[in-house]
């Protein structure tokens, strides 16, 4: 199975903070790579998709970059509805794989 | 608009089964992919298994903590799609997601989920 390895595992931010997440592949997956946020008992939404499409609906401040191994999720100026647990996962093999998950919080 | 609501969830005994359902809707199952994801309390995701569609015949696969005791299965009559859960074990304790999520095709969009149905298995 590919492994997805994300850092960190907790990041601690403040509202307009340029923020940064680390998703690296343990095999290429070329961009076949999806993010997505999870609030307290909710289900996952999806953010981006093919490594840097923005979900529809999504806003800008949320862009993904990368390809084959290694891949960013930015948020560009963080807002308060933006804390939450951001994991990414990977479908270019028949077992899909996710990520461990980064959880940001308020500093 | 396309929706997924899971069903069928509960408590039930080790060694136990159970029959989870996902209705869709908005969309013609048999035309898409779908998956069961789950999570245990306080932990991460977790992808349980795929269907893939009728041009694909259906063919399934699963993660390896649940191949053999769970099978995934659908009727395309009802636009519906099911997780049979045997032998179960506290560690399957988790909440389930059914799923069309993202393809590697150049036409799959970012996918949808449902709400999720919470699975305890506890003596």
């Amino acid at each position: 199975d590919i492994q997805m390895t994300q850092s960190p595992s907790t990041l601690s931010a403040s509202v307009g903070d340029r923020v940064t997440i680390t998703c690296r592949a343990s095999q290429s997956i070329s961009s076949w790579l999806a993010w997505y946020q999870q609030k307290p008992g909710k289900a996952p939404k999806v953010l981006i998709y093919k490594a840097s499409i923005l979900e529809s609906g999504v806003p800008s401040r949320f862009s993904g970059s990368g390809s084959g191994t290694e891949f960013t999720l930015t948020i560009s100026s963080l807002q308060p509805d933006d804390f939450a647990i951001y994991y990414c996962q990977q479908y270019t093999s028949y077992s899909l794989t996710f990520g461990g998950g980064t959880k940001v919080e308020i500093k | 608009e396309v929706h997924l609501v899971e069903s069928g969830g509960g408590l039930v005994q080790p060694g136990g089964s159970l029959r989870l359902s996902c209705a869709a809707s908005g969309f013609t199952l048999s035309d898409h992919y779908m998956d069961w994801v789950r999570q245990a309390p306080g932990k991460g995701l977790e992808w349980v298994g795929r269907t893939r569609d009728k041009a694909h015949s259906y063919t399934t696969e699963y993660g390896a903590s649940v191949k053999g005791r769970f099978t995934i299965s659908r009727d395309d009559s009802a636009n519906s799609m099911y997780l049979q859960m045997n032998d179960l074990k506290t560690d399957d304790t988790a909440v389930y997601y059914c799923g069309r999520l993202p393809r590697a095709t150049a036409d799959s969009g970012g996918g949808y989920w449902g709400q999720g149905t919470l699975v305890t298995v506890s003596s």
